[in-house]
């Protein structure tokens, strides 16, 4: 079936870095989303990504929709520590119904 | 507006003992999904459901489970008998697919332990 592979699997870093991660697929999304998981908590989307070389911002959050349509990326700039938590990509395609998720990236941020 | 609401948000039972894990969506929502997450396998999902009817069960990982939607404000997955590897947090998430983003509202999960 299909499947995302997301990197890194954790981070551990200083507060205050800037952080990035990505997701690749061996098949095409019409839309890519980044959710984020606080402990405890169910995922909470972040940014959703609908056409292929968007560039969209949240804050101190960036994500971009590859070119392909077969990645995307997820940049956080100076790192606080309340952004520690496990960070998911997920790629739809239209009329799919369902989401694929990555395996998740885990940040730790060290004060 | 309330979210997705799940309970038990944590359960312990002993091994063979019968499971039900309870979730309401999202008012008007018309695709609910039911995830298990673990370490070892990460989010994975199990069932969906649109408009009250099941869409992909294929995730389920066998008999012992069960998913059921009688209505659109209420769903239910059942585990009989439990076994300890059916320990995981189960988490339900909904969406309304008339705004096509894609956005899934997550329940904050029940966390099961098999003994």
């Amino acid at each position: 079936g299909q499947q995302l592979n997301q990197s890194p699997q954790s981070m551990f870093i200083q507060e205050g870095e800037d952080v990035s991660m990505n997701c690749t697929s061996s098949s095409i999304f019409n839309t890519w989303l980044w959710y984020k998981q606080d402990p405890g908590e169910g995922p909470v989307l972040l940014i959703a990504l609908y056409k292929a070389g968007e560039l969209t911002s949240n804050g101190r959050l960036t994500a971009q929709f590859g070119i392909t349509r077969k990645d995307s990326f997820l940049n956080i700039s100076a790192s606080i520590p309340s952004d520690v938590g496990i960070y998911f990509c997920a790629g739809q395609r239209t009329n799919a119904g369902k989401s694929t998720f990555g395996d998740g990236t885990t940040l730790t941020v060290k004060p | 507006d309330a979210g997705v609401i799940q309970s038990p948000r944590h359960e312990v039972t002993e091994m063979g003992q019968e499971v039900t894990l309870r979730c309401k969506p999202i008012s008007g929502h018309d695709y609910l999904f039911w995830y298990r997450q673990t370490m070892m396998r990460g989010l994975e999902l199990l069932i969906y459901f649109n408009n009250n009817v099941p869409i992909d069960d294929s995730g389920m990982p066998e008999d012992r489970f069960s998913a059921k939607m009688p209505n659109a404000s209420f769903s239910t997955l059942k585990i009989q008998p439990s076994e300890p590897r059916d320990s995981a947090v189960y988490f339900c998430a909904s969406s309304f697919s008339q705004r096509n983003t894609g956005e899934l509202f997550f329940g904050e999960g029940s966390r099961l332990t098999v003994l």
